[in-house]
Order: C-alpha cells, then sequence, then structure tokens
C-alpha cells in the first residue's frame, strides 16, 4: 500500500524557515517524481513544486520560486521541502504526492497523497 | 483567480446525474493536455478520481465518467450518492504556469 506521511510543519513567525519531509513507503520511491501542493483554509488547490525521480530536474510555482527548495533523499525514500521568507499568505496544509511516472511535466497527475501538514505563519 | 475555472457549486438529488465543468484556455486544456479530477471529501485529503481526461483508477465507481472537448473538461456522477458530497478539483498542465488546477466545486447531495 502506498503511504505518504508528511511532518515538520507548525508556528513559524514571518520571515521564518521550516522543512517539510514526506516519509514514502510501499512502492519504489527512486522511480516516482514527487510534488507539493498547499491548500489555505477553506480554499483550493496550489501546486508548489515537482522533483522528478533522480533529482534532475525541479520545478517550482511562482509564488515560491527563489524562496522553497524541493529536494529528496532516494536512500531514505524521503521528499522535502524547504521553505524560507516565510510569510502570512504561506499559512496552508501542505499535501506530497506522487507522479505517476519518473519524470514531471505535461503528464503529471497526483496518483497519490499524503495526509497532510498545517503550516502556520503569524507573528 | 484560478487558471481553470469550475462553477463554486453543483448539487442534485439522490439517483440524479450532475456535471462539473472545467474550462481553461489555448495554453492549458486547449493545447491537448490532459485534464484529471480530485475528489476532496470534508476533512481529507484530496483522492485521485479520473485522470487522462475520461480514466478511472481502480476502485472508482463507474458512475464517475469524465470527457474533453477543446477548451473544455467535464466530470459527470450518475446515480448521485450521499457520500458523492464532496469538494471536487480539476487539474491540467499549462505551458507557463506548469501544473495547474481549477477552483474547486462543492457537490451538494439534496
Amino acid at each position: 500500500e502506498v503511504q505518504l506521511v508528511e511532518s515538520g510543519g507548525g508556528l513559524v513567525k514571518p520571515g521564518g524557515s521550516l522543512r517539510l519531509s514526506c516519509a514514502a513507503s510501499g512502492f519504489a520511491f527512486n522511480n516516482y517524481a514527487m510534488n507539493w501542493v498547499r491548500q489555505a483554509a477553506g480554499k483550493g488547490l496550489e501546486w508548489l513544486s515537482s522533483i522528478s525521480a533522480s533529482s534532475s530536474f525541479t520545478d517550482y510555482a511562482t509564488s515560491v520560486r527563489g524562496r522553497f527548495t524541493i529536494s529528496r533523499d532516494n536512500a531514505k525514500n524521503s521528499l522535502y521541502l524547504q521553505m524560507n521568507s516565510l510569510r502570512a499568505e504561506d499559512t496552508a496544509l501542505y499535501y506530497c504526492a506522487r507522479d505517476p511516472g519518473g519524470y514531471y511535466g505535461s503528464g503529471t497527475y497526483l496518483q497519490y497523497w499524503g495526509q497532510g501538514i498545517l503550516v502556520t505563519v503569524s507573528s | 483567480q484560478s487558471v481553470l475555472t469550475q462553477p463554486p457549486s453543483v448539487s442534485g438529488a439522490p439517483g440524479q446525474r450532475v456535471t462539473i465543468s472545467c474550462i481553461g484556455s489555448s495554453s492549458n486544456t486547449g493545447a491537448g493536455y490532459d485534464v484529471h479530477w480530485y475528489q476532496q471529501l470534508p476533512g481529507t485529503a484530496p483522492k485521485l478520481l479520473i485522470y487522462g481526461n475520461t480514466h478511472r483508477p481502480s476502485g472508482v465507481p463507474e458512475r464517475f465518467s469524465g470527457s474533453k472537448s477543446g477548451t473544455s473538461a467535464s466530470l459527470a456522477i450518475t446515480g448521485l450518492q450521499a457520500e458523492d458530497e464532496a469538494h471536487y478539483f480539476c487539474q491540467s498542465y499549462d505551458r507557463s504556469l506548469s501544473v495547474v488546477f481549477g477552483g474547486g466545486t462543492k457537490l451538494t447531495v439534496l
């Protein structure tokens, strides 16, 4: 069974940093591209970032480019999102999600999702 | 303002058929990129419902179907059940913006 479990969320002050983790199990993690998606309370879904299976390629939404960094450790079956210069508008539930293949792109869809982790940016 | 446009809400009585539209533009759905649909039950993570415009993952009932034509896509739910009450999101790919979502549609079963 595919499982994705996010961790590392919490309360952080504006301008602060946080690193989210996503522990994957139940599939060959090193064969799949991965994504981060967030959802503010009562709002829609916002794609944030994708990373290819081998970490060769990454992509970011305009709203987080230059502030967030996606990475992965295939030896640890883990996905990460380093979030710097956090703003109040970054407050949301953050999901990691698996792509159907090894490369993200025009064929990307979110095949499996974690349960989400809450990030709150407030002074 | 979402890149893909969905109606904020739809409703239907048990047993009825409802459809949810998802309208994009020439840089995403109109460029031939596939549309995918997700169901988000209250308090839970989204779940893949339809991928590649028309395909159902295993375990998704045949009551759910997808279609796409030009810049528009639709999700149809037949034989509406109380458990279908949820938010539904469409998703595609955009030449400039990468992965894009619709704003979501809340389905109410009357």
